[in-house]
């Protein structure tokens, strides 16, 4: 199963509110997860189950989709959440992730 | 609280053979599948393989299958990945990440949501 991401990058203020899109290509119900990862840190769960927030993730992200076509929305952007952000389908147990969208400031 | 911790990445020649482990703490390791994910330099994540908690359930990646091999000891709380015939392409920071699965009436959903800090893997002559 591949998965691509658009944007591949982008670039925001502080307050914005981005969406990241992810398009499986194949139908992969909600088994749909993001991830954020910044420079020599371990990437960090934010959403399973294409919706679901992770527990202690803040509330301004946001996970929509089903199928084939996912989003991740993050509102009022925080200095921290410049990082960057991956989805990993899970719907086959050989796992796979997209390529990546790089949010920078 | 839970905490995986990497160990045994290096140098090591085109060719050559490594073995990484990943200890764990903080949870029950034997009711977790675990994972080994890597990130090459300026790269994205690569999800590489996957052990069962009770380690009869392997999965691999096409890029390290035949290549690596995922194993687990639950007595030791551990993981490790024995890579063989490393390539330049393997050069890369490899992680373990737990996976944990969500129950929602019959349907398991499956995501990684501990990881270690991760080690240096770098394949160079």
């Amino acid at each position: 199963i591949q998965l691509t991401q658009s944007p591949s990058s982008l670039s925001a203020f502080v307050g914005d509110t981005v969406t990241v899109t992810c398009r499986s290509s194949q139908d992969i119900s909600i088994y749909l997860n993001w991830y954020q990862k910044k420079p020599g840190k371990a990437p960090k769960l934010l959403i399973y189950a294409a919706s679901s927030l992770h527990s202690g993730v803040p509330s301004r992200f946001s996970g929509s989709g089903s199928g084939t076509e996912f989003t991740l929305t993050i509102s009022s952007l925080q200095p921290e959440d410049f990082a960057t952000y991956y989805c990993l389908q899970s719907f086959s147990t050989l796992f796979t992730f997209g390529p990546g969208t790089r949010l920078d400031i | 609280q839970v905490q995986l911790v990497e160990s045994g990445g290096g140098l090591v020649k085109p060719g050559g053979s490594l073995r990484l482990s990943c200890t764990a703490s903080g949870f029950t390791f034997s009711d977790h599948y675990i994972s080994w994910i890597r990130q090459a330099p300026g790269k994205g994540l690569e999800w590489i393989a996957y052990i069962s908690n009770g380690g009869t359930t392997i999965y691999y990646a096409d890029s390290v299958r035949d290549r690596f091999t995922i194993s687990r000891d639950n007595a030791k709380n551990s993981l490790y990945l024995q890579m063989n015939r490393l390539r330049a392409e393997d050069t890369a920071v490899y992680y373990c990440a737990r996976e944990s699965v969500f129950d929602s009436g019959g349907f398991y959903f499956y995501y990684f949501d501990s990881w270690g800090q991760g080690t240096l893997v770098t394949v160079s002559s």
